[in-house]
C-alpha cells in the first residue's frame, strides 16, 4: 500500500485554468504538507496542515487554497494557472507537527502549464 | 531566518572511492534530515538525526549530526554507482516553526 498517494502524477493544462492536485495518507500522521520544487529543484513549503487546521501559509499567491477534508486528505486547487507555476508539487506527511518521527512523501505531480 | 547551505552542490567520483557532503545550518536546531531523490521520483527519507553526537549509518551511507558546529555530514564509503542521486539535507528548529528548510541538493553522480 502507499503510504502517501498523489494524483495526478502528470498535469499539462493551459494558463489560466484552473486545477487540483488531491493527496491521501494511510499512516495515520497528524500532519500534512505541500511543497513545490522548482525547475532547480529547490524544494519550498507551501502549506501545512494538523488535524485539519491550517498551521503554516507560507507567502504564496491566494490562487493556491488547500483543503483538508479530514487528517488522511490534504488537496491543492490552483486557481489561474500560471507559466510560473510549473514545478513539482510534492504532498508529505508525519506524525505530529514538529516532524521528530521523520516526513513521508508522496510521489509527486509534475505541473507544466502552457 | 533558519538558512541551510549544502555543499558541494555537484560531485562526480569514481567508484569505490570515499567523500562527505557537509550540511551547515545557521540557527539552533536539533532536527536534520538526509533525503535521497533519483531524477523524476519522490523524495527517500535516509536518515533522521534528532541529537548532538548522532551517528546513523545504513549500507555505505554514514550520518553524522554537531549542533554545536550546526553541522551534519553524509559519508560515502567506497561508493558504487546505485548511490548516484541528489541529497538533500534539510532542518528544522523552533525559529522555522519545525517547518523543513532545505538545502540546495548535491547532485551525485558515480562513475563505473
Amino acid at each position: 500500500d502507499t503510504a502517501v498517494s498523489q494524483t495526478p502524477k502528470y498535469l499539462v493544462t493551459q494558463m489560466g485554468n484552473d486545477k487540483s492536485i488531491k493527496c491521501e495518507q494511510n499512516l495515520g500522521h497528524d500532519t500534512m504538507y505541500w511543497y513545490k520544487q522548482d525547475s532547480k529543484k529547490f524544494l519550498k513549503i507551501m502549506f501545512s496542515y494538523n488535524n485539519k487546521e491550517l498551521i503554516i501559509n507560507e507567502t504564496v499567491p491566494n490562487r493556491f487554497s488547500p483543503k483538508s477534508p479530514d487528517k488522511a486528505h490534504l488537496n491543492l486547487h490552483i486557481n489561474s494557472l500560471e507559466l510560473g507555476d510549473s514545478a513539482v508539487y510534492f504532498c508529505a506527511s508525519s506524525r505530529e507537527t514538529g516532524g521528530a518521527g521523520g516526513y513521508t512523501f508522496g510521489s509527486g505531480t509534475r505541473l507544466t502549464v502552457v | 531566518e533558519l538558512k541551510v547551505e549544502q555543499n558541494p552542490l555537484f560531485l562526480s567520483m569514481q567508484e569505490g572511492k570515499n567523500y562527505t557532503i557537509y550540511c551547515n545550518y545557521s540557527t539552533t536546531s536539533d532536527r536534520l534530515y538526509w533525503y535521497r531523490q533519483d531524477p523524476g521520483k519522490s523524495l527517500e527519507s535516509l536518515f533522521v538525526l534528532l541529537s548532538n553526537g548522532a551517528v546513523k549509518q545504513e549500507g555505505r551511507l554514514m550520518a553524522s549530526l554537531d549542533t554545536k558546529a550546526r553541522l551534519s555530514t553524509l559519508h560515502i564509503t567506497a561508493a558504487v554507482h546505485d548511490l548516484s542521486a541528489t541529497y538533500f539535507c534539510a532542518v528544522a528548529s523552533l525559529d522555522s516553526n519545525y517547518q523543513l528548510i532545505w538545502g540546495a541538493g548535491t547532485k551525485l553522480i558515480i562513475k563505473p
